[in-house]
């Protein structure tokens, strides 16, 4: 398995613009997860589901923020519209069945907004 | 509410000796103690984690941990560190109550002296 993608590895983007940040998750992997790193504030949750549907979406900022999964392959961060202050390396996870289960971390997207 | 603290920011040891990484919990019950490694520009991997039974978990890499209870500790070790290990460590906790969400701490970087 090629383990968890993330598409784009880098993004680099003006202040106001939309900012759109993918992830595939390992196949078979009903749970999927959202982080958000800075140096400020470590390693923050921001939404995961579980079977596509958003179970807790309590980490995310604000309403510039929205996340979706439309199918068990495929999900979505967006930011619109973007700030400086969302500059940060934003990951993606996925485990099988429970959070028992390991999270496998995809490889970041790092976002900067100028 | 469920915390992390890793007071160490950051640890330099020789190549061949030992380590020990601290981390420190607050949670009610009994809580799920994961350990995380990430190298540079890339995203997390599990080293190892702590859910029940005994209290010395081994992990991957050559890692250990110990659940101390009475400290609320789990501490992370390895006997003799590989210029390979150096990297960013992360401690994190969780519960069944919680569900899928996980508490990171905010990370130890870890160099090694050659």
């Amino acid at each position: 398995d090629a383990g968890v993608i993330q598409s784009p590895r880098h993004e680099v983007t003006e202040m106001g613009q939309e900012v759109t940040l993918r992830c595939k998750p390992i196949s078979g992997h009903d749970y999927l997860f959202w982080y958000r790193q800075t140096m400020m504030r470590g390693l923050e949750l921001l939404i995961y589901f579980n079977n596509n549907v958003p179970i807790d979406d309590s980490g995310m900022p604000e309403d510039r923020f929205s996340a979706k999964m439309p199918n068990a392959s495929f999900s979505t961060l967006k930011i619109q519209p973007s700030e400086p202050r969302d500059s940060a390396v934003y990951f993606c996870a996925s485990s099988f069945r429970d959070f028992g289960e390991t999270q496998y971390f995809g490889p970041g997207t790092r976002l900067l907004v100028l | 509410a469920q915390s992390v603290t890793q007071p160490d920011i950051h640890i330099t040891v020789s190549e061949g000796a030992s380590l020990e990484l601290r981390c420190n919990y607050s949670y009610g019950a009994t809580p799920y103690l994961f350990w995380y490694v990430q190298s540079p520009g890339q995203g997390l991997q599990l080293l190892l984690k702590y859910f029940s039974g005994d209290t010395l978990v081994q992990g991957i890499k050559g890692f250990e941990a110990e659940f101390k209870r009475s400290q609320s500790s789990f501490n992370l070790r390895k006997p003799s560190v590989h210029w390979s290990d150096a990297a960013e460590y992360f401690c994190a906790v969780g519960s069944f109550s919680s569900a899928s969400k996980i508490i990171f701490g905010s990370g130890t970087r870890l160099s090694i002296r050659p």
